[in-house]
């Protein structure tokens, strides 16, 4: 199982709006509805952002959203902050041999 | 507050065996499935193995299979992996984590501890 395709960086100025994109195949993302994104400040736990595709979970801030379209899932970062720059990885479910496969990692950095 | 606190890693000579442990509190250990995710250097993340709750059903990545062992001692609230025949590619930061059911989201992570195999 190869791992999901992500841009390795993207930035943007404080304020803007950035997207990542996540890139499966039919086997993970186009076949589960269990996308989720993770924030990972080095050192630190990775945090969940966004589950089962599009949901947030309690506490986590509405400037950050997901959706899906086929076999690619993507990111939106919006009123881009300073906290924010961190690398995030997607992961989906793929089935119960392979179980989870993850994001190749996008480095996010606020100019 | 969800915490998960792994330890054990370490430098390890090829060929060797190593035990990670990782301490849950916060939540009620036995409810939850847990697993290893790994990351060597510069590379993204690998799902390296499963366990259910009660410990009675476990999974493992291809590339693991045979060589590491899960469980988990719900009295103690401590997850393992038993890591035999290590080589210088299972050299990577390892993570534990928690989901609700066996097919469902990854809620929480642990820091890491780092395993290091070389001679």
């Amino acid at each position: 199982q190869s791992a999901l395709t992500q841009p390795a960086s993207v930035s943007g100025s404080p304020g803007q709006s950035i997207t990542i994109s996540c890139t499966g195949t039919s086997s993970d993302v186009g076949n589960y509805n269990l996308v989720s994104w993770y924030q990972h400040h080095p050192g630190k736990a990775l945090k969940l952002m966004i589950y089962e595709g599009s949901k947030r979970p309690s506490g986590v801030s509405n400037r950050f959203s997901g959706s899906k379209s086929g076999n690619t899932a993507s990111l939106t970062i919006a009123g881009l902050q300073a906290e924010d720059e961190a690398d995030y990885y997607c992961c989906s479910y793929a089935g119960s041999n392979t179980f989870y496969v993850f994001g190749t990692g996008t480095k996010v950095t606020v100019l | 507050e969800v915490q998960l606190v792994e330890s054990g890693g370490g430098l390890v000579q090829p060929g060797g065996s190593l035990r990670l442990s990782c301490a849950a509190s916060g939540f009620t250990f036995s409810s939850y499935v847990m697993s290893w995710v790994r990351q060597a250097p510069g590379k993204g993340l690998e799902w390296v193995s499963a366990i259910s709750g009660s410990g009675g059903s476990t999974y493992y990545a291809d590339s693991v299979k045979g060589r590491f062992t899960i469980s988990r001692d719900n009295s103690k609230n401590t997850l393992y992996l038993q890591m035999n025949s290590l080589g210088a590619e299972d050299t990577a930061v390892y993570y534990c984590a928690i989901s609700p059911r066996i097919v469902a989201t990854i809620n929480y992570w642990g820091q890491g501890t780092l395993v290091t195999v070389s001679s």
